[in-house]
């Protein structure tokens, strides 16, 4: 246990249905980032806060996604409209650092 | 798109012999660093080396790297069946404030006991 918590760890929806996913980082990091793994691959960064201010975003993330990380504390990934393509493993990650990266158990998304 | 590619992509050996991983990456970079991740569960770091470092040791893991070649590999020694995972390089761009990584495509290592 790493310490980076993710709320729901699995998660099957329907196609077109909203989905929040919520990170909670270890409590001293003001770095966050959302990755996403498909089957058989690495990660892939998709958006970075630090503290409250989101900083940077991934051409992954299409209009159809947002992340907030309200007081710089724990943090939202919504996926509006969702398709079969999403269907990933969602991957949350905090620091303190640029350097080592704590991940939570990530959430598992299944898009039917 | 994912920083570059790792060699093997799977590797099955006997608890007891040694394993490595290679990486390649294309960008300068901060640092590379290795992660493992059991199957369906998070990333756990292992070791992290500097671009101008060219080896690190931590236990039973020993990390090179090639900044001239854009390389580096993982060797774990003596390997046994809870070594078994997926591993993988993750690089840190050079002039990156953010401290994004970039992950290579991954090793899935079986050690069998």
């Amino acid at each position: 246990d790493t310490g980076v918590s993710q709320d729901p760890r699995h998660k099957i929806t329907k196609r077109g249905q909203n989905v929040t996913f919520r990170c909670d980082p270890i409590s001293e990091h003001n770095r966050l980032y959302w990755y996403r793994q498909t089957l058989g691959q690495g990660p892939e960064f998709l958006t970075y806060f630090q503290n409250e201010a989101q900083l940077e975003k991934s051409r992954l993330l299409s209009d159809r996604f947002s992340a907030e990380r309200p007081k710089g504390s724990f943090s939202t990934l919504e996926i509006q409209r969702t398709e079969q393509g999403d269907s990933a493993m969602y991957l949350c990650a905090s620091t303190q650092t640029v350097d080592e990266q704590y991940f939570g158990p990530g959430t598992r998304l299944t898009v039917t | 798109s994912q920083q570059g590619e790792e060699d093997p992509q799977a590797l099955s050996i006997q608890e007891g012999e040694n394993a490595t991983m290679n990486c390649s990456y294309k960008t300068s970079i901060n640092n590379l660093q290795w992660y493992r991740q059991n199957s369906g569960r998070g990333l756990v770091h292992l070791i992290l080396i500097r671009s101008n470092e060219r080896e690190k040791h931590s236990g039973r893991l020993r990390v090179t790297l090639d900044t001239s070649k854009k390389s580096s590999s993982l060797l774990i020694t003596a390997s046994r069946a809870a070594d078994t995972a997926s591993y993988f390089c993750a690089t840190d761009a050079r002039g990156s404030n953010t401290g994004k990584l970039i992950f290579g495509q991954g090793t899935t290592l079986q050690v069998k006991p």
